[in-house]
């Protein structure tokens, strides 16, 4: 089925491993966005990727790195875990239409603890 | 400052009635969107309903309208009918800028409010 797969759904770190959120999309989107969330506080976005090749921060950068690897893939990287990344991690894309009026299509998310 | 409010942290209904989920915004840029999002307990975000800036008349899709006025730059869920399964939570989230409707490319950044959580009694 066309869609937005994360990898993988659950993971525990210790603070200081590192590790990588996988996305894939085949939706032939070219937008590609991170967000987590977190209980009140709504979705924030950390990263996101407006073609292949491009990346921009977003509202809360810190802490992460990430690869749009080709139109489909774009990755999350955590160098070193901090409890204060424990968090629910949801990527979306959007087709890019010049229109305002595209929602964002969202991934079923990780749900990561840092410990 | 809060881009998008949602005041309610929590709504109860009973089956079959109707309920609105309130929002409201912060923009000064002349063109926005506005969205909703439900989120169930499975966790997933599925897109509900859309309204532009520019728009004329209120959106509506089947069960959902939204009741946007912009001079108070509030943008409210109305869910008619309400069904069990609408229990979930809520987000209503913007997009700013870029020459919305005008053919410009957004890049689809979206702010999302901090939700409501709706639970519907039978």
């Amino acid at each position: 089925n066309a869609g937005v797969t994360q990898t993988p759904k659950f993971q525990v770190l210790k603070t200081g491993q590192s590790m990588t959120l996988q996305c894939a999309q085949d939706m032939n989107h070219n937008s590609m966005y991170w967000y987590r969330q977190d209980p009140g506080m709504g979705l924030r976005l950390i990263y996101y990727s407006a073609s292949e090749g491009t990346t921009d921060k977003g509202e809360v950068p810190n802490g992460y790195n990430v690869s749009r690897l080709n139109k489909r893939e774009f990755s999350l990287r955590l160098e070193s875990a901090a409890p204060s990344q424990t968090s629910v991690y949801f990527c979306a894309t959007q087709r890019m239409t010049g229109r305002y009026d595209s929602p964002l299509h969202f991934g079923n998310g990780t749900r990561l603890t840092v410990t | 400052a809060q881009k998008i409010t949602q005041t309610q942290p929590g709504m109860f209904v009973q089956e079959k009635e109707a309920v609105t989920l309130d929002c409201t915004y912060d923009t000064s840029d002349p063109s926005y969107g506005l969205f909703w999002y439900k989120q169930p307990s499975s966790g997933e975000m599925i897109f509900l309903i859309y309204q532009g800036s520019y728009d004329q008349q209120n959106a509506t899709e089947g069960r959902y309208s939204l009741n946007f006025q912009k001079a108070r730059k509030s943008a409210n869920l109305v869910i008619s009918a309400s069904q069990l399964g609408d229990s979930a939570m809520y987000f209503c989230a913007m997009r700013e800028g870029e020459g919305a409707n005008a053919g410009g490319t957004s890049y689809g950044k979206l702010t999302f409010g901090q939700g409501t959580i709706l639970t519907v009694h039978p």
